[in-house]
């Protein structure tokens, strides 16, 4: 069954200072690792979405890598602001497409 | 494109009371919807997957015969979650698959607050 961590649990940075965020998986046989944003109290908006055979991702601020062998994915955002504070989520499927989530990581970026 | 609803987005219940909770694709044709329960702080866990006109399939662990799912349409489905307890105060997620992205990627609705006294 596959495992999903994400380490830190709590990341607090000033404005401006870039983040990086953790997810790791225990089954490298993925199809593809989902990045998710979560604000308090509400659902979940996807952030970026890639596919096994990428490496990685950008979608503005955002970019995020793949490394299978290794088991990780890694969430970059450059030049952090306020409104990025957040619960960011890694998600990767199951061959039957149910998602394994990690715990997320609760992101606050102090002005 | 690619939205999910839910309704409502919270409501309050007293123990023993059933509750349900609805989930729409309004602009795409979901040919199946998973059904999501997130505890403070905690991750997402997977509770049911429910296809268009058959049984849902639960997790394990899940019991069937409380969180009953029906999933009568390509746009609806629905969560009722019977003779509500305290314990089952949580934040209910659902998502659908089938639209543009294909059946692997879901569109997570906004989710449903529970809270059950």
């Amino acid at each position: 069954k596959q495992e999903v961590t994400q380490i830190p649990a709590a990341l607090s940075v000033p404005e401006g200072e870039n983040l990086v965020l953790n997810c790791s998986f225990t089954d490298s046989a993925i199809y593809n690792l989902q990045w998710f944003r979560q604000d308090p109290g509400k659902g979940l908006t996807s952030l970026l979405l890639i596919q096994s055979s990428q490496r990685e991702q950008t979608s503005g601020r955002l970019n995020a890598s793949l490394d299978k062998s290794s088991g990780r994915s890694t969430l970059y955002i450059a030049a952090s602001q306020p409104g990025d504070s957040a619960t960011y989520l890694c998600a990767t499927p199951s061959n039957d497409y149910k998602l394994s989530f990690g715990a997320g990581t609760t992101v606050t970026v102090r002005a | 494109g690619a939205v999910v609803s839910q309704h409502p987005s919270r409501v309050i219940c007293k123990s023993g009371t059933s509750v349900k909770i609805e989930c729409r694709s309004l602009d795409f044709q979901a040919t199946t919807m998973f059904w999501y329960r997130q505890f403070p702080k905690q991750s997402l866990m997977l509770m049911a997957t429910s296809n268009e006109g058959s049984k849902a399939t639960y997790e394990q662990g899940v019991e069937k015969d409380k969180f009953l799912i029906n999933h009568a349409s390509l746009t609806l489905s629905t969560l009722t979650v019977t003779s509500a307890h305290p314990e089952d105060s949580s934040f209910y997620i659902c998502s659908a698959s089938g639209g543009l992205g294909g059946t692997d990627t879901q569109y997570f609705g906004p989710g449903t607050r529970l809270t059950v006294l």
